[in-house]
């Protein structure tokens, strides 16, 4: 098993440019949330889709918006690029164990914006 | 606004030692506390996880005290090892999947 898997590993933008990030989850995993991390931060949740559809929607502007295939892989976009963006993006797949849903995450597309 | 509160910041422990990190809450409505270990270029990783109707959950040489009333809980590393040297974050999160994580703290610990 691959495990969570994300593409682009590194990219650099430049101000006003667009991004597009993706992830596969892991094999069985059909809910998939999206992470910011700033440098030495926590990671801030940015939304979550699952059958497809936007489930949850942290505190992110609209210039953040994503998608979800009907194979459970996931996009994360981002307009208009700020220097501000410039983080660790992650990806993580959720599994029900439990009673509740634990995360597994992906290694993370470092995004640059210059 | 943090919602979940993390310190400290960083820990230098001797090998051997006991690291122990604490977190704090305000949301009554959390009804899990995961705890995550980052090392440098990767993903964060599950370490160990509690229900507020527990008090204490240990797994191997990791163990999380819960206290409710307190809305705090924390996490302590028994025996630590260089292995060990990471960033751990704490994390909470209420019906509903969006995860809450604190600031992270970063551990070194010395042979």
């Amino acid at each position: 098993d691959a495990g969570v898997t994300q593409s682009p590993t590194h990219l650099i933008k430049t101000r006003g440019q667009q991004v597009t990030l993706r992830c596969s989850p892991k094999s069985g995993h059909d809910t998939v949330s999206w992470y910011q991390q700033a440098l030495g931060q926590g990671p801030q949740f940015i939304f979550q889709y699952y059958e497809e559809e936007e489930r949850q929607r942290g505190n992110f502007p609209d210039r953040f918006s994503g998608h979800q295939f009907p194979n459970y892989s996931s996009e994360l976009n981002v307009n208009a690029l700020l220097l501000g963006d410039s983080a660790l993006y992650l990806c993580a797949s959720l599994e029900l164990a439990g009673g509740f849903h634990e995360q597994f995450f992906g290694p993370g597309t470092r995004l640059t914006v210059l | 606004q943090q919602q979940v509160k993390q310190s400290p910041q960083s820990l230098i422990v001797q090998k051997g030692g006991i690291s122990i990190i604490n977190c704090a809450y305000e949301n009554t409505a959390f009804d899990y506390f995961p705890w995550y270990q980052q090392f440098p270029g990767k993903g964060p990783a599950l370490l160990i996880a509690i229900r507020p109707d527990v008090s204490e959950k240990k797994e191997g040489r990791f163990t999380i005290s819960f206290n409710k009333s307190a809305k705090q809980f924390s996490l302590h590393i028994m025996d630590s090892q260089p292995g060990d040297s990471a960033t751990y974050f704490c994390a909470a999160r209420p019906p509903g999947n969006q995860f809450y994580f604190g600031t992270g703290t970063s551990l070194t610990v010395i042979p």
